[in-house]
């Protein structure tokens, strides 16, 4: 059973057309993570929530925006995307930070035309 | 601040041959260890973590991977691989003082591919 689920798995946007990625949770964990994955580099954090508490990672662009509206959810939204912006997006949670085992969601990949 | 380096991007091996994936890390603070897997267009899974006590842990589908605080390492090992095991392997930290600096960091990863 499926405990980190992502929508949708594949992904075609259009140069500078916003597009939403979206990740559900049924493990009731504290923490959601969203992670970029460009090609053949590790994953890279650009934010996460700890419940309602969010905290942006320095270098992620302004361009990316997430919302948690309840604990099951959590959004990223790319507002324009370039094309610099084509990467495997991972949605993961834990229950907490530190020492506990991250569950990850298959990933979205997104393409920019 | 942490960092990790896997220092082989990719590693060819037969199967039914052993297998060692190295991972070195740096870091001020003490950390806890971890071993990720993901197969193709698949999120990660978790292999094995070191978070304290036995420096040898154990994990799933027989990996296993040796904590070496002085030579600041935690290798990955499999005695024997399967086609199955074919997949990238990612070594990652995390800052043992915690709150949101506990996040995990990635190495580059390492791409293992097993042949008939």
């Amino acid at each position: 059973d499926a405990m980190v689920i992502q929508n949708p798995r594949y992904q075609v946007t259009q140069f500078g057309k916003p597009v939403t990625l979206s990740c559900s949770q049924t493990l009731n964990h504290n923490v959601m993570y969203w992670y970029q994955q460009k090609s053949s580099q590790a994953p890279k954090l650009l934010f996460h929530y700890y419940d309602k508490d969010f905290n942006n990672e320095a270098d992620t662009p302004d361009n990316f925006q997430s919302r948690r509206p309840n604990t099951s959810f959590c959004f990223l939204d790319i507002r324009s995307p370039g094309l610099g912006d084509a990467a495997m997006y991972l949605c993961a949670t834990s229950r907490a930070f530190r020492n506990t085992e991250a569950f990850f969601g298959q990933g979205t990949r997104l393409t920019v035309v | 601040a942490q960092s990790v380096t896997q220092l082989d991007s990719q590693v060819p091996v037969f199967e039914e041959a052993p297998v060692e994936l190295r991972c070195n890390y740096s870091s001020s603070v003490s950390v806890y260890l971890f071993w990720y897997v993901q197969y193709p267009n698949q999120g990660l899974q978790l292999l094995l973590k070191y978070l304290s006590g036995s420096t040898l842990v154990k994990g799933i589908n027989g990996f296993e991977a040796e904590f070496n605080k002085s030579q600041t390492s935690f290798h990955l090992r499999k005695p024997s691989v399967h086609i199955s095991d074919t997949a990238e392997y990612f070594c990652a930290v995390s800052d043992q003082n915690g709150g949101s600096q506990g996040n995990l960091i990635f190495g580059k990863g390492t791409k293992l591919s097993v042949k008939p």
